[in-house]
């Protein structure tokens, strides 16, 4: 089955990049995510890639894929407090029409003064 | 524009009993979707709904879960009778059209089963 691992936790100086890690198993994966999850809050979509992409910008995100080595990154720039949340890496497996995510554990990124 | 809305946002309750949220997605999301979270994991997918249609839904203990969204707008998740291990955060999302490759959370309920 599908299996989408993350680091449990980040601490990064404000200003900082942060770089947030995720490896995935399902090679047949045609979108994957990041999600921000604040406390008390549900899930907000971040940004998501297609599988034939290898890189994404928005503004301080940016998104790496590496397909070969079902890798994927998501680096924050200029990482503010406000950054503060858990970050959620998820895939969407490529068979079939239906939604069916598989989220990561979810990695906790403390931002410090 | 308003989110997904959810109510109850907090629900205490003592085990056996049976208990009930409920979900408003976007206006004019025709998908709908209910999720359970644990305690330092990831959402996991209960049951997706296309419209009326319930589909998606091996991942929902049917023996104690039920689900309805009749006429394909708000819908309900229902748990009789609640279990200590049923405690978690449900969390509702919405998206337009069957591909869902971008769903909108809303806030979830927190469920304490005591």
């Amino acid at each position: 089955g599908e299996d989408v691992e993350q680091s449990l936790f980040l601490s990064v100086r404000e200003g900082d990049s942060s770089v947030i890690n995720c490896t995935y198993t399902d090679s047949s994966s045609t979108y994957l995510y990041w999600y921000k999850q604040e406390p008390g809050a549900g899930l907000q979509l971040l940004t998501y890639i297609f599988s034939n992409m290898d890189m994404k910008q928005d503004q301080r995100l940016t998104v790496l894929l590496n397909k070969k080595d079902k890798h994927l990154s998501l680096r924050i720039a200029d990482t503010q407090t406000g950054d503060s949340a858990i970050y959620f890496c998820a895939e969407k497996p490529g068979s079939g029409g239906s939604y069916i995510p598989t989220f990561g554990r979810g990695t906790s990124l403390i931002v410090h003064p | 524009e308003a989110g997904v809305v959810q109510s109850p946002r907090y629900k205490i309750i003592e085990k056996k009993q049976p208990v009930a949220f409920w979900c408003n997605p976007i206006s004019g999301h025709n998908t709908l979707y209910w999720y359970r979270q644990n305690l330092g994991q990831g959402p996991e997918l209960l049951i997706r709904y296309e419209n009326e249609e319930a589909v998606d839904d091996s991942q929902l203990p049917k023996d104690r879960f039920s689900a309805e969204r009749l006429k394909g707008v708000d819908s309900t998740l229902k748990i009789q009778p609640a279990e200590l291990g049923d405690s978690a955060v449900y969390l509702c999302a919405s998206s337009s059209g069957t591909s869902g490759v971008t769903q909108y959370f809303g806030p979830g309920t927190r469920l304490t089963v005591l």
